[in-house]
């Protein structure tokens, strides 16, 4: 499954909202009414860290901030006010055909 | 406290080889499957290989497979990646990641990521 994120890249005013869209090659949607689509956030110098699961759910710490929506095979992660620490690159990430996953190429946020 | 800490990373010739360790600590090791997880300089992520908990199921990246070798020891709590034949495009971070599996092992998300080993070939 081909995962496609736009744009590639993204500056943000603190305080302004941001969006970013990412698309699957084949439905994430399941016949158990899950969607496997995750959200991962690479803060510079560091590891990837798990944001959202199952396209809306919070991991717990998470900002409520940060929202991720979508169905079927596009998906959108949106950052309501962006803070300095929300710098970073996101990833999305099938989760349908374990363990062969794969991400997006990364969406790069940057502070004006 | 899910701990993953790699080591083994270092340079190493084009046709060399180098072993990637994982020592896990702070969830029961065995009863979760294990992935490598790389990332080259500049570039983003790419998942390389997969263990069950139990060794029974293992998987490759097309661009590893017959070369890379993963293995991990329940008893040591710790995952290894013995890379052969290696050449200037295996150049990347590699990170230990800790798989949540659900639907029957079928599907599944990495929940935990440890802070990566760089492997330099040149």
């Amino acid at each position: 499954i081909v995962m496609t994120q736009t744009p590639l890249s993204l500056s943000v005013t603190p305080g302004q909202p941001a969006s970013m869209s990412c698309k699957s090659s084949e439905s994430l949607l399941q016949r158990d009414g899950k969607t496997y689509l995750y959200w991962y956030l690479q803060k510079p110098g560091q590891s990837p860290q798990l944001l959202i699961y199952e396209v809306s759910s919070r991991v717990s710490g998470v900002s409520t901030r940060f929202g991720g929506r979508g169905s079927g095979t596009d998906f959108t992660l949106e950052i309501s006010r962006v803070e300095a620490e929300d710098v970073g690159i996101y990833y999305c990430m099938q989760g349908l055909q374990l363990p062969l996953i794969t991400f997006g190429q990364g969406t790069r946020l940057e502070i004006k | 406290e899910v701990q993953l800490v790699e080591s083994g990373g270092g340079s190493a010739q084009p046709g060399g080889s180098l072993r990637l360790s994982c020592a896990a600590g702070g969830f029961s090791f065995s009863t979760y499957s294990m992935s490598w997880v790389r990332q080259a300089p500049g570039k983003g992520l790419e998942w390389i290989s997969y263990v069950s908990g139990g060794s029974k199921a293992i998987y490759y990246a097309d661009s590893v497979k017959g070369r890379f070798t993963i293995s991990r020891d329940n008893a040591k709590n710790s995952l290894y990646l013995q890379m052969n034949s290696l050449t200037a495009g295996d150049t990347a971070i590699y990170y230990c990641t800790r798989v949540e599996a659900y639907g029957g092992n079928s599907r599944g998300y990495f929940d935990y990521w440890g802070q990566g080993t760089l492997v330099t070939v040149s």
